[in-house]
């Protein structure tokens, strides 16, 4: 059973518009969520995270967005440029019991196109 | 270098071989961890160690086995491997903090494993 859900494998935007990218999760014991990037070949980085105290957290060309009730998370990346192709993973932590385990989405495969 | 590194990128082996992935980080962050990653089911936790000599089981630990000697290295060792092994294995770091920390994770590059 997926705590945490990216429900679209993949997504094409142009250059310069809007991506956004979904994150759906089920536990509401979640309590901190993340994003992170990966090109091939590469090992994750992180890009942004947002605690569950907030409902929006910006870093330059990036916005997480959560909805809290409706459990559901979002990542703006505004404008999209070409080096922003990657694969996006959204993750989530709950603090309780302090094991600083991840609980991973499948991910996104970003695409943008000049 | 500073960071977090594994070694060896690539490896091929044969079923039933015993394997050692290296993982070494220079931060001296408290939390380690392995990850496989595989199409169709994004990152799944192998093990994972809280500090020097303490580890505790993943998502996927059957066939994996971990130890931690130093705060610094984390090495995941397949003991008979399989083909169902075959897979890119990520190792990570993070931080020790309080009770509202990033529990951010740093990764290495990723060792891309064959098994034959």
């Amino acid at each position: 059973d997926q705590q945490v859900k990216q429900n679209s494998p993949s997504l094409s935007v142009q250059e310069g518009r809007i991506s956004i990218l979904n994150c759906d999760y089920t536990n509401s014991m979640f309590d901190y969520f993340l994003w992170y990037k990966k090109y091939p070949a590469e090992g994750p980085t992180f890009l942004i995270s947002i605690s569950s105290i907030k409902d929006k957290n910006e870093d330059g060309r990036f916005t997480v967005f959560l909805n809290k009730s409706a459990k559901h998370l979002s990542l703006h990346i505004v404008p999209s440029q070409p080096g922003d192709s990657a694969v996006y993973f959204c993750a989530a932590s709950a603090n309780a019991g302090n094991n600083r385990k991840l609980i991973w989405g499948l991910g996104t495969s970003l695409a943008v196109n000049p | 270098d500073a960071g977090i590194t594994q070694s060896p990128r690539y490896k091929i082996t044969e079923t039933g071989r015993q394997v050692t992935l290296m993982c070494h980080q220079t931060w001296s962050h408290s939390y380690m961890f392995w990850y496989r990653q595989d199409l169709g089911h994004g990152l799944r936790l192998i093990y994972y160690s809280a500090a020097a000599d303490i580890t505790d089981k993943g998502e996927v630990p059957d066939g994996y086995v971990v130890s931690r000697s130093k705060t610094e290295n984390f090495p995941l060792t397949l003991e008979s491997a399989t083909r169902s092994q075959t897979s890119v294995y990520f190792c990570a770091s993070s931080d020790r903090s309080g009770p509202l920390a990033k529990n951010i994770q740093y990764f290495g590059a990723g060792t891309r494993l064959s098994v034959l």
